[in-house]
């Protein structure tokens, strides 16, 4: 079956600008991840939904971060007035459980702030 | 704070030989995991091991788990050129979010 879809691939934007990065999980998965991962660096854990539980969003750097899901499906991590270390592969990961079964990730958005 | 910690960051090796990674953790936890990356893009997950087990094999994969030591070993047995790439270890700190460490880069020398 498809796996996690992630869009745009690529996406460069101006400084002060929003963006909108879109997830698509594999159907039936009710966990969601968004990692961030700087260039050579580790992931960095953003926020995780969890079937109708209230999301955890402690990983969000900053209030300009934000995500919503719909249900158990899409997932949107906005972006709001974006800075240069913004700048990162944005990942998202789906999986059947929090913890229990193994993660499956997209391709991930390479986001640019110029 | 960072749940898992990979050691060493960067690690260099022949080609046949075997490598190993560990990875420590800092509290009690369900189910570790390894993934690989490949090209900064996605992960792959490689092989789960739960707090109950002490190894697990899959292939050239050997994983090992010490719960009293809060660690975890990852070894890729007989190194090929495709296992270039990073290796990160996952940890849910008592069946809660999952969280990654940063990573180790492997390189095979051919």
């Amino acid at each position: 079956g498809a796996g996690v879809s992630q869009s745009p691939s690529n996406k460069v934007t101006e400084k002060g600008k929003d963006v909108e990065l879109r997830c698509d999980p594999i159907s039936g998965h009710t966990a969601l991840y968004w990692y961030r991962q700087r260039l050579g660096q580790g992931l960095e854990f953003l926020i995780y939904f969890q079937g109708n539980s209230a999301p955890d969003k402690s990983g969000l750097p900053s209030d300009r971060f934000s995500a919503e899901r719909t249900g158990e499906s899409v997932s949107t991590l906005t972006i709001q007035r974006t800075q240069q270390e913004d700048s990162a592969v944005y990942l998202c990961a789906s999986s059947g459980d929090y913890s229990a079964y193994e993660q499956y990730f997209g391709p991930g958005t390479r986001l640019t702030v110029t | 704070s960072q749940q898992g910690e990979e050691d060493p960051q960067a690690l260099s090796i022949q080609e046949g030989e075997n490598a190993t990674m560990n990875c420590s953790y800092k509290t009690s936890i369900n189910n570790l995991q390894w993934y690989r990356q490949n090209s900064g893009r996605g992960l792959v997950h490689l092989i789960l091991i739960r707090s109950n087990e002490r190894e697990k094999h899959s292939g050239r994969l050997r994983v090992t788990l010490d719960t009293s030591k809060k660690s975890s070993s990852l070894l890729i047995t007989a190194s090929r050129a495709a296992d270039t790439a990073s290796y990160f270890c996952a940890t849910d700190a008592r069946g809660d979010k999952i969280i990654f460490g940063k990573g180790t880069r492997l390189h095979i020398l051919p």
